[in-house]
């Protein structure tokens, strides 16, 4: 069974701080992906990383791919109070089988 | 506004009573899923389809859980008979056929259900 270790599990920072989340796991990923989740909604994908050592930006958001493809990071600069929300990162090894994902990282930003 | 819809979005029952939830995939998706949140364990699958084939419902309880798409708009999850540990929200997701498992998953916004 793949699993996928989020950390921290709870976050609370101010507007304007800078924070980095994790997605660990011993297994390799063929892809993964990250998704935010507000209060009373699905999930939503932020992005999809597929190469080994791949970093994406979304805005004030960067997601890098670990070189082995086993872990990825999300890095939010100058937070804001509408970046709060869960953080789930969710992988798949394969074309056919379905994503698994991490717990999450829950982040709250001050204003 | 293409969106996945789950109904209800609230459901309070009480132990023992028959529940069932209702899912409409975006329409030309072939990839249904159906995951449970909760706190302590997060997103759990319990049951998806393609192209309406069950593929795999291992990740429920067989006894009394059960997942079904009679048409291609339509998925149900069912319970019978509900307990408290059955308490979650409940969402259905559903994939392009273009990008197999590993696409853009297209959550609904989710059942909340409460087992007294």
């Amino acid at each position: 069974t793949q699993l996928l270790e989020q950390s921290p599990q709870f976050l609370s920072i101010q507007e304007g701080e800078n924070l980095t989340v994790y997605c660990n796991s011993s297994s390799v990923f063929s892809s993964l992906q990250w998704y935010r989740q507000e209060p009373g909604e699905g999930p939503v994908l932020l992005v999809t990383v597929v190469t080994g050592g791949e970093v994406k930006k979304l805005k004030r958001l960067t997601f890098q791919f670990g070189d082995a493809r086993k872990d990825s990071s999300l890095h939010i600069t100058a937070a804001q109070p509408g970046d709060t929300g869960l953080y789930l990162c969710a992988g798949s090894n394969s074309g056919n089988t379905p994503l698994v994902f991490g717990k999450g990282t829950r982040l709250s930003v001050i204003a | 506004d293409a969106r996945v819809t789950q109904t209800p979005r609230h459901k309070v029952t009480e132990m023992g009573q028959e529940v069932t939830m209702r899912c409409q995939p975006i329409l030309g998706h072939n990839t249904v899923f159906w995951y449970r949140q909760t706190m302590m364990q997060g997103l759990e699958l319990l049951a998806y389809f393609r192209n309406r084939a069950p593929l795999d419902d291992s990740g429920m309880p067989k006894d009394r859980f059960s997942a079904e798409m009679p048409d291609a708009t339509l998925a149900t999850l069912k319970i019978q008979p509900s307990e408290p540990r059955d308490s979650a929200v409940y969402f259905c997701a559903s994939g392009s056929k273009f990008t197999g498992f590993t696409g853009e998953l297209f959550f609904g916004e989710g059942s909340r259900l409460t087992v007294l």
